[in-house]
């Protein structure tokens, strides 16, 4: 019964690819974060969707682009990525805004 | 740009050890809380909230000084299973963005 899943959970890719990464939480929270945490382990908030509408982008380049087909399902997609790009990137959810956070297992992804 | 600081560590310390964090932050503003735990390799686990009176779960401790902006966590008997990486977690009024800070690393030692 995870409560916040993550696919794929390793990803290696060229430099240039487009890529997706899904997340979908059965919790029945309203609010859902895309946080990258990089190699010095530093975890920064990069969106939130609150009921499917965006609240939240945090200077993330636009290359990166949040879909929220529904309150269930926050996906992120990139497109044309750079070596930078490497990191470890965690999918949450909460109740609503300013709750605790429930973490994805991540996805670590790798960009040569 | 708010700002939220922790002593990176690593904290070594002895099994049976107590230690404390503190987390600093700049926004006088802020409202909620939070103490994660992260594991090598793992996500961020809830650890506590931290309430304005304090609370206490166990071993733990978490306190929030507002007039000095920080938030402290208190473990109390460490054990060998406390070690990790604490992240505190600040987050203002409204859609504002919340912010972790780098986190304090513990290692327990046998």
């Amino acid at each position: 019964d995870t409560a916040v899943s993550q696919t794929p959970k390793y990803l290696v890719t060229q430099m240039g690819n487009d890529k997706s990464i899904k997340c979908e939480q059965n919790l029945g929270h309203d609010t859902m974060y895309w946080y990258k945490q990089d190699s010095k382990k530093f975890l920064k908030i990069m969106f939130s969707y609150n009921n499917k509408e965006l609240i939240i982008n945090e200077t993330v380049p636009n290359r990166f682009s949040p879909k929220s087909p529904d309150k269930a399902h926050l996906n992120l997609h990139i497109n044309s990525l750079e070596l930078g790009d490497s990191a470890v990137y965690f999918c949450a959810s909460s109740q609503d805004w300013g709750n605790e956070q429930f973490f994805g297992p991540g996805t670590r992804l790798t960009v040569l | 740009r708010k700002e939220v600081e922790q002593d990176p560590g690593p904290f070594n310390v002895p099994e049976g050890a107590t230690v404390a964090f503190n987390c600093t932050y700049s926004n006088s503003a802020s409202q909620s809380f939070f103490w994660y735990r992260q594991d090598c390799r793992k996500e961020p686990k809830l650890l506590m909230s931290v309430y304005s009176s304090g609370n206490e779960d166990g071993r733990f401790t978490a306190q929030l000084n507002r007039a000095s902006q920080y938030i402290s966590l208190l473990i109390r008997d460490s054990k060998l299973s406390d070690s990790a990486t604490y992240l505190c977690v600040v987050i203002d009024s409204g859609n504002t963005p919340l912010v972790f800070g780098k986190g304090t690393r513990l290692s327990v030692i046998a």
